[in-house]
Parts: C-alpha cells; sequence; structure tokens
C-alpha cells in the first residue's frame, strides 16, 4: 500500500483480556518498528523487526507483551491479560533496510482498557 | 542513555509569524535527527531528516539546522499558517549499530491563531 496501515484504528476492551494489533508496512520496507505513546506523554519504544527477526526487544514492558513478523511484511503486537495502564495508541513504523533512512508512522492503533 | 529535550513544550503564535523550535540532545554521537509532526488523533508525518554530516534540511516553509557537536537543532517555520498546528516532535537516531531505535523528544504543541 501507499503507507503503513494499522488495525483496529481503535479498540476497547475488558481488563484481563488479550488483543492484537497489526501493521502493515509499506511495501519493501524490511525495518518495522512498534511504538507506544500513552495520553499526554512521548513515545517509548517497545520492537524491532529487521526482516522477521527482532534483534532489539528491550523496549517491551512486560512479558504480557509479544510481537511477532512474518513473510518481512505484516507485524502483529499481542497484549495478553491487558491492564488498564496498557491503555495508549500503539504506532506502528517501517523504513527501508538500515540506518538512516527515513522512517514512516501509521496513524496507530487506539487501546482503551476498561 | 540518549535523551531528547524539547522547548518550548507549547506556542501559540499569532498567524503570519516565523518562529522557531527547539530540540537538544545529551549524546552527540547521532547517526540522524528526525522532525516528525503529529495531529491530534493521528500518527506522525515525518518532515525533515537530517544526516549526522549534514548542517541543515529545507522542504518548503520549513527548514531544520543540526549542530551535532553542541547536541542541538532547530525547526524553523517561516510564515505561521493556522493549518501548521500540531505537535512537533524530533527524534535522534543512536549511532552505535545497535538497532534502529529512535528516541523522542516531549514535543512542542503549536497552535497558530488565524
Amino acid at each position: 500500500g501507499a503507507g503503513v496501515s494499522q488495525s483496529p484504528s481503535n479498540k476497547v476492551t475488558e481488563k484481563g483480556k488479550d488483543v492484537e494489533l497489526r501493521c502493515d508496512p509499506i511495501s519493501g520496507h524490511t525495518a518495522l518498528y512498534w511504538y507506544r505513546q500513552r495520553l499526554g506523554q512521548g513515545l517509548e519504544f517497545l520492537i524491532y523487526f529487521q526482516g522477521n527477526s527482532a534483534p532489539d526487544k528491550s523496549g517491551l514492558p512486560s512479558d504480557r507483551f509479544s510481537a511477532e513478523r512474518t513473510g518481512e511484511s505484516v507485524s502483529t503486537l499481542t497484549i495478553q491479560r491487558t491492564q488498564q495502564e496498557d491503555s495508549a495508541v500503539y504506532l506502528c513504523a517501517s523504513s527501508l533496510s538500515g540506518s538512516g533512512n527515513t522512517i514512516y508512522f501509521g496513524e496507530g492503533s487506539w487501546l482503551t482498557v476498561v | 542513555k540518549q535523551e531528547v529535550t524539547q522547548i518550548p513544550a507549547a506556542l501559540s503564535v499569532p498567524e503570519g509569524e516565523n518562529l522557531v523550535l527547539n530540540c537538544s540532545f545529551t549524546d552527540s554521537a547521532i547517526y540522524n535527527l528526525q522532525w516528525f509532526r503529529q495531529d491530534p488523533g493521528k500518527g506522525l508525518t515525518s518532515l525533515l531528516l537530517i544526516q549526522s554530516s549534514q548542517r541543515e534540511q529545507t522542504s518548503g516553509r520549513l527548514n531544520a539546522s543540526l549542530d551535532k557537536s553542541s547536541g542541538r537543532s532547530t525547526l524553523y517555520i517561516a510564515a505561521s499558517q493556522p493549518g501548521d498546528s500540531a505537535t512537533y516532535l524530533c527524534a535522534v537516531l543512536p549511532n552505535n549499530n545497535a538497532g534502529n531505535m529512535l528516541t523522542f523528544g516531549g514535543g512542542t504543541r503549536l497552535m497558530v491563531k488565524p
């Protein structure tokens, strides 16, 4: 597609339920990133994929968070047993391989845990 | 650990003014610096990317400068318009080959009044 596509755009879930967030990067972009932005706060790095492997998972806040990527394309971010503090917008971004390339963001998945 | 600070946190100006947004970072070992724009409820749009070897980049009414040794970047917006109202974020990419993790500043929330 023309840009980074994320789904769902909005999700309201009950505390304790699992959620899956999906990201379709720009075609041909081998690097993919997930960030989280809580209301009124800055962006927090979660995880980075180069191809299908994740050399940097340092930002995942707990073992309830996991992410995978297949076919050097779609990525899913899974949050198990959601908590209220997980409420945030989850932003996916992609770029061409290697450092120094412009990073393009999707419009985010807005998650509210009630 | 890299820290990125943006000043001011919020700015309100009348239409037509030229303005400067500031970004500072603590570790000068950066690969590049990007300026983004974020509209309410939206993702991030890349505005300008400056490689560490460059001093400035220009796009239309926007000009970004980089002084890597002093850890500073500025985004200059000429002849501001109400449509420029948004949050502006700067982000730096480390020069350590450890991945592609951007570190973001907290943003400057700009309002241009007609």
